[in-house]
């Protein structure tokens, strides 16, 4: 049972925009969604997470449609080193214990 | 920044040793974690620790167990090491009383059992 569904991958050009869709259309009211990313060899790496309203911090942008059923992450410029496994995650407080990580989309970045 | 420390990068072990696999971290985070990723099964969550001495099961908690005995430190311990705990182990760890904090993590311990 997904509970997230994202494309497998996805090719960006250095420097321009990445535009990363995720589903999540059984979403309930108290489940945030949380956006993880991994490098190869490396652990997960927390990006950004948010509710309803669209947010912004040093690494991504995240819009989340008004009906909360998806939303997008946008890496403003991308470099090389953003080429890795981007998951779209949902979460609530109460189950702070189980991140379930899908598979996620294969980014690669390219000069 | 947030560091999540795990002690070895790349362990090899044998059948029917004793391992431990060491995690500590910086930030004061009350939560810490255990999980263990396999391709193709993704993240599955083996123990976790909300407080110093406290422990709950996740999902896959047969053949480890584990220990907090300070804040900053979450040992995994594989009691007998067996073929089918070759993996890469990822230690996490997050703020407690702060609601919808994300989870942080070491870069793994890839452990290969001979």
């Amino acid at each position: 049972d997904a509970k997230t569904t994202q494309p497998p991958s996805m090719d960006c050009a250095e420097g321009r925009a990445a535009n990363l869709p995720c589903n999540h259309s059984t979403i309930s009211g108290n489940e945030y969604v949380y956006w993880y990313r991994q490098i190869h060899s490396q652990g997960p790496q927390y990006i950004i997470h948010g509710l309803k309203n669209n947010e912004t911090n040093e690494m991504a942008s995240l819009i989340i449609t008004e009906d909360r059923k998806s939303s997008t992450l946008i890496l403003p410029h991308a470099t090389l080193r953003d080429t890795a496994v981007y998951y779209c995650l949902r979460m609530t407080t109460d189950s702070w214990g189980k991140l379930q990580f899908g598979a996620g989309t294969q980014v690669v970045v390219t000069p | 920044d947030v560091k999540v420390t795990q002690s070895s990068r790349y362990l090899v072990k044998r059948t029917g040793e004793k391992v431990f696999l060491e995690c500590v971290q910086d930030m004061d985070h009350e939560n810490m974690f255990w999980y263990r990723q396999d391709p193709g099964l993704g993240l599955r969550l083996i123990y976790f620790s909300y407080d110093v001495k406290m422990k709950e099961k996740g999902d896959i908690p047969e053949g480890y167990s584990v220990s907090r005995e300070k804040k900053e430190r979450f040992s995994l311990i594989l009691e007998s090491a067996s073929t089918n705990q070759t993996s890469m182990y990822l230690c996490a760890s997050s703020f407690q009383d702060r609601a919808h904090q994300p989870q942080h993590f070491g870069d793994g311990t890839r452990l290969s059992i001979l």
